[in-house]
């Protein structure tokens, strides 16, 4: 069955770096879009960024454009965040999910990875 | 970017009556060439991640019970559930993905009066 498994979330100082992971399973991981959503304690989603398929073209959110860089590796099936200049405003579940079309609904989720930036 | 808002905030509603969310964006999500509307309805439990019930503004996910139903075009939409069932107490978020950003509504927690 599909799986998509985070990982490397943790507690991080303002300014420094993480790099979250997302393992997938179960499907033609290199067939789909693959997406970052966060989710703040008590709050509502919150789309980080995308990249599509063969990893030609990447889209962010204005709050993380220049800090955060979405990528993935076909041949691992994992896609990857990484975070700099982290923000007390990203402390965040992050979760990763998968779309069939590089415009289109996101029909897999993980189960999240908790960030928490704080000195 | 388009701006998603989302009405009620919350709302109760008694097991076995209808409850109604509305969704607008603020800008037409509506492609000409293939008519779809670039909507998707999310379900959310606490502690569980998103779970996609409606796509294309009206299309119903395989498993998804019936008694979900998706529907509007254009700028408004709305999700009903015919029959509130326990199971269904939950947050209930609208994403378009009709261009980049990819924004969610605000979310619309349902409850059981």
């Amino acid at each position: 069955q599909v799986q998509l498994v985070e990982s490397g979330g943790g507690v991080v100082q303002p300014g420094k770096s993480l790099r979250l992971s997302c393992a997938a399973s179960g499907f033609t991981f290199s067939t789909y879009g693959m997406h970052w959503v966060r989710q703040a304690p008590g709050k509502g989603l919150e789309w980080v960024a995308v990249v599509w398929f063969d990893g030609s073209n990447k889209y962010y959110a204005d709050s993380v454009k220049g800090r955060f860089t979405i990528s993935r590796d076909n041949s691992k099936n994992t896609l990857y965040l990484q975070m700099n200049s982290l923000r007390d405003e990203d402390t965040a579940v992050y979760y990763c999910a998968a779309a069939e079309y590089s415009y289109g609904p996101t029909g897999w989720w993980g189960q999240g990875t908790l960030v928490t930036v704080s000195s | 970017d388009i701006v998603m808002t989302q009405s009620p905030d919350s709302l109760a509603v008694s097991l076995g009556e209808r409850a109604t969310i509305n969704c607008k964006s603020s800008q037409s999500i509506l492609y000409n060439s293939n008519n779809k509307n670039y909507l998707a309805w999310y379900q959310q439990k606490p502690g569980q991640p998103p779970k996609l019930l409606i796509y294309w503004a009206s299309t119903r996910e395989s498993g998804v019970p019936d008694r979900f139903s998706g529907s509007g075009s254009g700028t408004d939409f709305t999700l009903t559930i015919s029959s509130l069932q326990t199971e269904d107490v939950a947050v209930y978020s609208c994403q378009q993905y009709f261009g980049t950003p990819f924004t969610f509504g605000p979310g619309t927690k349902v409850d059981i009066k």
